[in-house]
């Protein structure tokens, strides 16, 4: 069965660190993009990443020089290393498949890891 | 950066209603163009990419359409578990949601 089961998250300060895993099953993450997503409460879903299968990362602005996506072939699981945490990143985060190119859309989701940063 | 619009941002409808949601790039995007589904407490669902193809599994009732700036998700014929907040993504330049659609039961 293909599946996304993230974790990692919980309850951090403002300034504070915490890193995220998606780990997969019945699919090769190197072989295929990831991205993760998050949704703050009452808000809507905001992209926070991408790595592509080349290993080449991107981020949104919101996050760029604080967060850290990478990918562990030999664990079949990727990461996002989050830095400098703020309260606007209280959030529940997805990660999520991406589409065989040259579609590039997320296909098979996680349920979600809440991060909550708070004093 | 480009920006999604969605409209409306809520909507009231009746099972087996014809419903339509807009979405408007800032610029034009290709059939760059993705739908989303989301439930409170799931994961959110793809409908459909590039515009105008079906997921796999999802059913027809649930169509797109459009290019350049201006999209429209169609649903045909309403059924319970439709309702649901929708999101449009584009995906030409990097990735944007648009703000999303509050589909309720009227």
């Amino acid at each position: 069965e293909v599946q996304l089961v993230e974790s990692g998250g919980g309850l951090i300060q403002p300034g504070g660190s915490l890193r995220l895993a998606c780990a997969a099953s019945g699919f090769t993450v190197r072989n295929i993009y990831m991205r993760w997503v998050r949704q703050a409460p009452g808000k809507g879903l905001e992209w926070v990443s991408v790595i592509y299968s080349g290993g080449s990362t991107f981020y949104a602005d919101s996050v760029k020089g604080r967060f850290t996506m990478s990918r562990d072939n030999s664990q079949n699981t990727i990461y996002l290393q989050m830095n400098s945490l703020r309260a606007e990143d209280t959030a529940v985060y997805y990660c999520a498949r991406g589409l065989s190119p040259p579609h590039d859309a997320l296909d098979i989701w996680g349920q979600g890891t809440m991060v909550t940063v708070s004093s | 950066d480009i920006q999604m619009t969605q409209s409306p941002s809520s909507l009231s409808a009746s099972v087996g209603d014809r419903v339509t949601i807009t979405c408007r790039a800032s610029q034009n995007i290709d059939t760059f163009l993705n739908w989303y589904q989301h439930k409170p407490g799931k994961a959110p669902k793809l409908l459909i990419y590039t515009a105008s193809s079906l997921q796999s599994g999802v059913p027809s009732r649930f169509s797109g359409s459009g290019s350049g700036t201006d999209f429209t998700l169609t649903i045909s014929s309403l059924q319970p578990e439709d309702f649901a907040t929708y999101y449009c993504e584009q995906s030409y330049s990097m990735y944007t949601f648009g703000q999303g659609t509050k589909l309720e039961i009227k």
